[in-house]
């Protein structure tokens, strides 16, 4: 079965440098999840979108953005990138905004900042 | 806001043997939704199992069963017959009211010894 794709898988940037990533939801899905995961940390949720509308935002930096565009894939641009933006960056689709649909989570983007 | 607590950052158990994970949580909300999920080295995020608040009965799974109590704002993972491969980062999460947004758990790291 198809699941969500991440890419990159890995990212290396410098600081202040940008950096885009891509989350390409499971066929069908039109709801899109941003987590971000430090390093030993437990995932801390970023922004969501619904049928390409932002439908929720967390403790999402004012340096980033996101959108979700009309084949429901999203993308999450981060600018002036610091040493702390290095994480773990899942994407999850879900077939709705619902409790009662799963979310499924990607492999997840590794960004590392030097 | 809503809240989970894991209180064991880290648990063994014996292959075969049992092992139970708590968490508890803090909500105002009547409709929400209890989760599991596994991360093992990988960094893949697997649900294991989930509950309906509304729900009286606990969820099962095979290996994997909840015991849920709301008045208590309780809601533990126990792991029957352990085996190698159970071993991961098991996070537990809060789903509810308007947010359909993940929130987590600090984590809890599993180790299965043989």
């Amino acid at each position: 079965a198809a699941g969500v794709i991440q890419s990159p898988r890995h990212l290396i940037k410098e600081k202040r440098e940008t950096a885009t990533l891509k989350c390409y939801p499971i066929p069908r899905h039109d709801t899109v999840y941003w987590y971000q995961q430090g390093p030993g940390q437990d995932p801390q949720f970023l922004i969501s979108f619904y049928e390409k509308m932002q439908s929720d935002k967390g403790s999402i930096p004012d340096r980033f953005s996101a959108q979700q565009f009309s084949d429901y894939h999203s993308e999450l641009n981060m600018s002036s990138l610091e040493l702390g933006d290095s994480a773990l960056y899942f994407c999850a689709s879900s077939l709705g905004m619902d409790r009662d649909y799963e979310q499924y989570f990607g492999p997840g983007t590794r960004l590392t900042v030097t | 806001a809503q809240t989970v607590t894991q209180s064991q950052p880290e648990m063994s158990v014996q292959e075969a043997e049992t092992v139970t994970l708590s968490c508890t949580y803090d909500t105002s909300e009547s409709d929400y939704y209890l989760f599991w999920y596994k991360q093992p080295p990988s960094r893949q995020m697997i649900l294991v199992i989930r509950q309906e608040a509304y729900k009286q009965q606990n969820a099962t799974e095979n290996r994997f069963s909840v015991n849920f109590q709301k008045a208590a704002k309780s809601f533990s993972l126990k792991i029957s017959d352990s085996q190698l491969g159970d071993a991961a980062m098991y996070f537990c999460a809060y789903s509810g009211g308007s947010n359909y947004k993940l929130t987590f758990g600090k984590g809890t790291l599993l180790t299965v010894n043989p």
